[in-house]
């Protein structure tokens, strides 16, 4: 089955505390991208990457990193969390940016919770 | 900067009827519009694209409209159904094309039997 999954789906941490949320597609996609989505403010793009060790910067990327080092994961790492990261995570991937295939799958989110 | 806006209240219409969702932005001439539909805990999915040199897209029951003049895009679903109920996401490529997307924060679309 196509899909982009998450790990983990639900994560309580602490200030500080270094986390890594793991994003994998069998899709053989090109494009990833993370994404943050809190109450009354929409989905915001933290990283995206275009192809494997191609990644750059999103809307929102104070806080995060991500790594790019086979096609299939996309990880987002927090170093060094802060309660203002509290938030509903999704991965996503599409298999190109052009030519009608623009459109994202997206993984099934993970909520995190700093303390 | 960038500015996409959905309604924020919620819509509520009755079975059979046409939902009509509006999307407007500012300050940008996207290459792209997307919409998706996204269910309580689960992440979206992608339901329509229509580009900036189309006036309007169907799918099924779905009929999307984009007026570059207005700086608009409609979402229509016709003879609606309770099992459409969801939050609509509408999404701009601000990239001239290479799908850095900007979100809007959705509109609930409550259908009712």
């Amino acid at each position: 089955e196509a899909q982009v999954t998450q790990n983990p789906r639900y994560l309580i941490t602490v200030t500080g505390k270094k986390l890594t949320v793991t994003c994998s597609q069998n899709m053989n996609h090109e494009y990833m991208s993370w994404y943050r989505q809190d109450p009354g403010l929409g989905l915001r793009q933290i990283y995206y990457s275009m192809n494997v060790e191609v990644t750059d910067k999103g809307d929102v990327p104070e806080g995060y990193k991500v790594s790019r080092k086979e096609k299939r994961n996309f990880p987002l790492i927090l170093e060094s969390p802060s309660p203002n990261q509290t938030s509903l995570y999704f991965c996503a991937s599409s298999l190109s940016v052009t030519g009608g295939k623009e459109f994202q799958f997206f993984g099934p989110g993970t909520r995190l919770t700093v303390l | 900067s960038q500015k996409i806006e959905q309604n924020s209240e919620a819509l509520n219409i009755q079975e059979g009827k046409t939902a009509t969702l509006t999307c407007n932005y500012t300050n940008y001439s996207p290459a792209y519009l997307q919409w998706y539909r996204q269910d309580p805990g689960r992440g979206p999915v992608f339901l329509l694209l229509i580009r900036e040199n189309e006036k309007e897209k169907r799918k099924e029951r779905l009929k999307v409209t984009f007026d570059t003049t207005l700086k608009q895009s409609l979402f229509h679903i016709t003879a609606s159904q309770p099992a459409d109920s969801a939050t609509y996401l509408c999404a701009l490529d601000i990239s001239g094309g290479y799908n850095k997307l900007i979100f809007g924060a959705g509109t609930r679309l409550a259908v009712h039997p």
